[in-house]
């Protein structure tokens, strides 16, 4: 089944504590990118990686770092969380296509739910 | 602030009944897309219409785009519990690689 899976689903942590949210996809996809969703605030992009070793700043890069090794995985990295990175993460993936990414449908994970004390 | 703004937030229908959701954006654009998320659930893709492109109908979905109003419409027709969601317009750059997001239309459809 093509899916994007993201883990954990969900975690509590405490400030200051490095955490890692991976994401992976078998859609031999291209493109992956990151981002956070809060009310009022919709979606916004944390990270982008038009293909391996490729990555770029979204809106919202401060605070997160995120790495591109291998094409099927997109690891997100929180070295030093803070409570203000409260809040659901979604991992996305895209064929890149004859004409360019943003033609094509994004795929998302199911999210990963992070509060940080 | 974001480049795709929904409205109306909030929204609740009978079964049966259809569900008008509004799109607008500032800048121009590549295409927009639309996507519904379930409670808890990721983002699922419903439908994509380039910008030379005026109506776009996929199912029960009927999607517009006004270029010269900078606005799109998602139309669901004869709705349906299970269509119960929030629903997102993205829009995609002329140039660049980023797709912005709108903060969501919650449609709730009463059984």
């Amino acid at each position: 089944e093509a899916q994007v899976t993201q883990n954990p689903r969900y975690l509590i942590t405490v400030t200051g504590k490095k955490l890692t949210v991976t994401c992976s996809q078998n859609m031999n996809h291209e493109y992956m990118s990151w981002y956070r969703q809060d009310p009022g605030l919709g979606l916004r992009q944390i990270y982008y990686s038009m293909n391996v070793e490729v990555t770029d700043k979204g809106d919202v890069p401060e605070g997160y770092k995120v790495s591109r090794k291998e094409k099927r995985n997109f690891p997100l990295i929180l070295e030093s969380p803070s409570p203000n990175q409260t809040s659901l993460y979604f991992c996305a993936s895209s064929y890149r296509g004859v004409s360019g990414w943003s033609n094509q449908p994004q795929h998302f994970g199911d999210g990963t739910r992070l509060s940080i004390l | 602030s974001q480049q795709g703004e929904e409205d109306p937030q909030a929204l609740s229908i009978q079964e049966g009944e259809n569900a008008t959701m509004n799109c607008s954006y500032k800048t121009s654009i590549n295409n927009l897309q639309w996507y519904r998320q379930n409670s808890g659930r990721g983002l699922v893709h419903l439908i994509l219409i380039r910008s030379n492109e005026r109506e776009k109908h996929s199912g029960r979905l009927r999607v517009t785009l006004d270029t010269s109003k900078k606005s799109s419409s998602l139309l669901i027709t004869a709705s349906r519990a299970a269509d119960t969601a929030s629903y997102f317009c993205a829009t995609a750059p002329l140039s660049g690689s980023r797709l912005t997001f709108g903060e969501g239309t919650q449609l709730t459809v009463n059984p």
